[in-house]
């Protein structure tokens, strides 16, 4: 089946540097990538919808300028959090889908990533 | 986005079958129903989705009301595996929008 997988899966950082999450679909080619945040005991939260070869579209908060998406080809999706806080801790999710978004698309999650900001 | 609507908590038994319930009652005609789980820190996982019909895999079963108001997944025999929070999402033309989902505990 589809996997869609994320590296790393633990990342620890320092407050204000910059760390970058991986997203790659290993058997499949997406065209559209989403992003999702979600701190502990809460739903996933949309962040962002990624398209391969443009930019990428933000929901309303999120802060294009410090979550920095890339979809440069059709397999790799990045997120880089940049000038990172304790606050930007959290669980970060990636999913997939094989082809341009229809309403019955299987859409492919990733493992996830947890970021922890010292 | 269309909103779902299901009970914040279920509990089963072991090896007994699970009906979590699911309510959308502004379900358009081109949406399907999606369901995923969410294992204790992992990514969502692909259940089942469908759009009028009953639904079946090796997973779980889905069962839609005629009105398609709402739904059921059907767990067959649940397993302390199955213990998760199961969100029932509506498919439209954008991304997966999660709610709150049903977190599900599984006792042996």
């Amino acid at each position: 089946g589809a996997v869609v997988s994320q590296h790393p899966s633990r990342v620890i950082c320092k407050s204000g540097t910059s760390v970058k999450i991986e997203c790659r679909s290993l058997d499949f080619q997406a065209t559209t990538m989403f992003w999702y945040r979600q701190f502990p005991k809460q739903s996933l939260m949309l962040m962002a919808t990624s398209n391969e070869g443009s930019k990428a579209t933000y929901e309303q908060g999120v802060e294009k300028d410090k979550f920095l998406i890339n979809h440069a080809s059709l397999t790799l999706s990045t997120l880089t959090v940049t000038s990172a806080h304790p606050e930007d801790s959290s669980f970060y999710i990636c999913s997939a889908s094989k082809q341009p978004l229809l309403s019955g698309n299987t859409i492919y999650f990733g493992e996830g990533s947890w970021l922890t900001v010292v | 986005d269309a909103k779902t609507t299901q009970p914040n908590s279920m509990e089963s038994n072991e090896e007994e079958p699970v009906h979590l319930p699911c309510n959308h009652s502004t379900i358009s005609g081109t949406d399907y129903i999606h369901w995923y789980r969410q294992l204790p820190s992992q990514g969502p996982e692909y259940v089942i989705h469908g759009l009028t019909s009953n639904v079946n895999n090796r997973m779980a079963s889905l069962a839609i009301a005629e009105d398609r108001k709402s739904s059921t997944l059907i767990l067959h025999r649940a397993t302390l595996r199955d213990a998760a929070v199961y969100y029932c999402i509506l498919g439209r033309n954008t991304p997966l929008v999660f709610g709150k989902g049903t977190r599900l505990s599984v006792i042996a």
